[in-house]
């Protein structure tokens, strides 16, 4: 069984499309992550929620929106797309805030590699 | 400059060969992860450390707070070992963590 299992895997689009990425864990973790991989392949965290909660949200462009509708998903949508949004944005949950206290290594999704043409 | 530094950031060794990679960060931080990123992309969370040591298997990783600085260790290496290797700071009470570029690794059998 997938522990944090995103969708779409590899993702094709024109520039000004708006496009979702899908992310759900059978985890039981309470907080989620999406983090953008550039083509330099360094991570950057995008966004955080703790229980449905939005808890980080980095310099981001407005064109990115975060939705969790329950502790288990948390979905990203971006409007407008722009050539620089292609990268592979990974999804991670945990079970409380990573570093803190009793916690807790961080589990990754696959990627969804994104490409705007 | 980035708040997380690793070395080398490639790093080409014969099976067998005993690994070293390095971490080195600038600010006070309150947890340290290391990550392993495989070929086909997927990420796995090896370590996460604040104090001391951590053995899993032939990994071990280290951390020194007051030096700044932690390394991840592979015994025995193998071709399967081959991926990158990225190391992560979680800076005081702030949620998020800061990357490293991360260490290329190649083993050759």
């Amino acid at each position: 069984d997938t522990a944090v299992s995103q969708t779409p895997k590899y993702l094709v689009t024109q520039m000004g499309n708006d496009k979702s990425i899908k992310c759900e864990q059978n985890l039981g973790h309470d907080t989620m992550y999406w983090y953008k991989q550039d083509s330099k392949k360094f991570l950057k965290i995008m966004f955080s929620y703790n229980n449905k909660e939005l808890i980080i949200n980095e310099t981001v462009p407005n064109r990115f929106s975060p939705k969790s509708p329950d502790k288990a998903h948390l979905n990203l949508h971006i409007n407008s797309l722009e050539l620089g949004d292609s990268a592979v944005y990974f999804c991670a949950s945990s079970q409380g805030a990573i570093g803190g206290y009793g916690a807790n290594v961080l589990t990754f999704g696959a990627g969804s590699r994104l490409t705007v043409l | 400059k980035n708040e997380v530094e690793q070395s080398p950031q490639n790093l080409t060794a014969q099976e067998g060969e005993f690994i070293t990679i390095n971490c080195s960060y600038s600010v006070g931080i309150s947890a340290l992860h290391w990550l392993q990123q495989h070929p086909g992309g997927g990420i796995v969370s090896l370590f996460m450390l604040s104090s001391g040591k951590k053995k899993h298997g032939r990994l071990i990783a280290t951390i020194n707070i007051q030096e700044k600085h932690s390394s991840l260790h592979i015994t025995a290496s193998h071709p399967r070992d081959s991926a990158v290797y990225i190391c992560a700071v979680r800076v005081g009470g702030n949620e998020k963590l800061t990357f490293g570029t991360g260490t290329r690794l190649t083993i050759i059998p």
